[in-house]
């Protein structure tokens, strides 16, 4: 089975801060995806990766960037995070194979930013 | 705006029933289409996709119908059980875009009555 972990279950972070949220995945996927979910608002694509180093600005960029320095790593940065950054952020991950594959998401980050 | 529905945003059902969740994208040329299960403070779940070459799939206990005429996607779970309660929700994506990115239905919540 796809495993892909989150590093954080909760967290709890001021405004201003710097915020990093990590993932890992152990599938050897090249694409890895970060998404927040919102109640009314469904799954929002934040950012994508589908290389190492690579990356590609989503619906939702502003605000966040992000790093792939390795292949199973996939990191979330809040540069200075701001009450309306709180929310759960989901990351996923994907196969590069023949035909569309399907993404595989961890359990999430429950970020609330006082 | 999201291009991927559901008609109905909670549906109720009693252990063993056979239970249908329904959901409607607006892009006729969506060609990949994905269920995802979402249980309360976890990450989305893949159930089962399709492709658009398909108007039927199954799966363990689920089947996923394609109507393309209609632009209509259903998810059917027999013999519902106690823990198949979670938010369900469907994912599309097209050939004429990224094959990465996917747009997202908000979610239907089922319940299972014991």
């Amino acid at each position: 089975d796809v495993k892909v972990t989150q590093s954080s279950r909760y967290l709890v972070k001021r405004t201003g801060e710097k915020v990093f949220l990590e993932c890992v995945q152990d599938m050897d996927h090249e694409n890895m995806f970060w998404y927040r979910q919102d109640p009314g608002l469904g799954l929002r694509l934040i950012y994508f990766s589908y290389d190492v180093k690579m990356k590609e600005k989503g619906d939702i960029p502003e605000g966040y960037s992000v790093s792939r320095e390795k292949k199973e790593r996939f990191s979330l940065i809040l540069e200075s995070a701001s009450t309306n950054q709180t929310s759960m952020y989901l990351c996923a991950s994907s196969l590069v194979g023949k035909g569309r594959q399907p993404q595989h998401f961890g359990d999430g980050t429950r970020l609330s930013i006082l | 705006g999201e291009s991927v529905g559901l008609h109905l945003p909670t549906l109720s059902v009693q252990e063993g029933d056979n239970s249908i969740i329904n959901c409607a994208y607006s892009n006729s040329a969506s060609d990949y289409f994905i269920w995802y299960k979402q249980e309360s403070g976890k990450g989305p779940q893949f159930i089962i996709d399709i492709r658009s070459n398909m108007d039927k799939r199954q799966g363990q206990r689920v089947t996923v119908l394609l109507n393309k005429t209609v632009k209509h996607l259903s998810l059917q779970i027999a013999a519902t059980q106690p823990g198949d309660s979670a938010v369900y929700f469907c994912a599309e994506n097209f050939s004429g875009g990224s094959n990465y990115k996917l747009t997202f239905g908000k979610g239907t919540l089922l319940t299972v009555n014991p």
